[in-house]
Formats: structure tokens, sequence, C-alpha cells
């Protein structure tokens, strides 16, 4: 079983949806999650780095750490094009990786 | 403010080969960790490098070796090259939190195709 595991998709939503991405892991020890963006052809960038549970809100972005759960997910309010990229959530600890979810946003 | 740059961007090799693959950290940043993304996967974490030692491996084999210079620049060596290494190789540099591993940076990657 991977430690990290996420929904590949792809994911297509009009322009302006609430976008959910949700991501599962195992490794109990996991305390720091991140979630990453990629563009097509280039190296994964820093959205959200997030402590234990609870919720981190930036600018549009959520990020939602359930432990009980071993659930984390990311929230994309007023959805735009430019949010089209694949999005990894990941283990800090353990510097692991999901597949990533191919999001499009549909003008 | 240079940010993460790998080199080269682009290679092919032979089956059997052996490949070095570079990476200059971000300025400030004492950590690089290395990862090998296949087409449509997420990164898999290779290993990750702070002074100059190996501090984190994942589930690699040790035809993946790598080295950190005093500099915190580092490069990544692929012994045996087989079809199946051909992937796109990023590079992430950070400041050293232990286990938190907080905020990467990544390259844009060098492309690797084995023939």
């Amino acid at each position: 079983q991977k430690e990290v595991e996420q929904d590949p998709g792809p994911l297509s939503v009009p322009e302006g949806a609430i976008v959910s991405l949700n991501c599962t892991y195992s490794n109990s020890a996991f305390q720091y999650f991140m979630w990453y963006r990629q563009y097509s052809r280039k190296g994964p960038e820093l959205l959200m780095y997030t402590y234990s549970s609870g919720n981190k809100e930036d600018g549009r972005f959520t990020a939602q750490v359930d432990k009980s759960s071993k659930y984390i997910s990311l929230f994309i309010r007023d959805s735009q094009p430019s949010d089209s990229a694949t999005y990894l959530c990941g283990g800090s600890e353990k510097l692991v990786f999901g597949k990533g979810m191919k999001l499009t946003v549909n003008p | 403010d240079a940010g993460v740059t790998q080199s080269p961007t682009h290679l092919i090799k032979t089956r059997g080969q052996q490949v070095t693959l570079r990476c200059s950290p971000k300025s400030g940043h004492d950590t690089v960790s290395w990862y090998q993304q296949a087409l449509g996967q997420g990164p898999q974490f290779i290993f990750q490098y702070y002074e100059e030692e190996e501090r984190q491996r994942g589930n690699f084999p040790d035809r993946f070796s790598g080295h950190q210079f005093p500099n915190y620049s580092s490069e990544l060596n692929v012994n045996a090259l087989l079809l199946g290494d051909s992937a796109l190789y990023l590079c992430a540099s950070s400041l050293y939190r232990g286990l938190r591993n907080e905020k990467l940076f990544f390259g844009s990657g060098t492309q690797l195709s084995v023939l």
C-alpha cells in the first residue's frame, strides 16, 4: 500500500466552480502535509503546507487535514482556467507524493 | 535570485550506460532532494542530502547514488541504465528542518530517455 493515495482523475470543471481534491494516507506518523501544483513540463510549486489537523486558508485555497480518518483535502474557490494543472498531495516527513490529480477549468 | 537549476534539461542514453545529473539549489538552501517522475505519475522520492550526507532514501536500488558538495549543489548518478529509468528527474531544495521537510522548491527537471 502506498503511503499517500490520490485519485488521479482527470477532473474537469467550469470556471468559477468550487473544486475539491482529496487524498488519503496510511502512515500514522505523518503530521506535516503538503500540496503542490504542477503545470505541464514544469517542476511542482508549493501551494500549501499544513501541520496536523484542521484547516489552513490562503486566498482561494483551503487545505484541510482530518487525522482521525487519515484524509487530506484541498479546496479551490472561484476556480480559474489558470488553475488547470496537476495537483499533488504529500506527506512531508517521508517526502512522498500521491499520483497527482489532473484538473482542467473550462472558461 | 536564481531558483533551483538543473542540468542538462534533456539527455538520451543507451541501456547499460551511466548518467550524472546536476542540481544547484536555491540561494540560501542547504538541502537537496531528488525525485523520479514517470509520465502520468507523481514524483517518487529517491533520496535527500544535507551536510554532504544522505539523510533519507526512498525505495530505489543502489544503482541510484548521489553526492552533495560543500556549496550545497548535488549530483544524481544512475548506473547500468534500464529502459524503465526513462523519466523526468526533479531536484528540490529546502532549508533543513529535520523530518518536517518544509517548503521544497523544485527545478524544472532533467528529461532522461533510455533507448
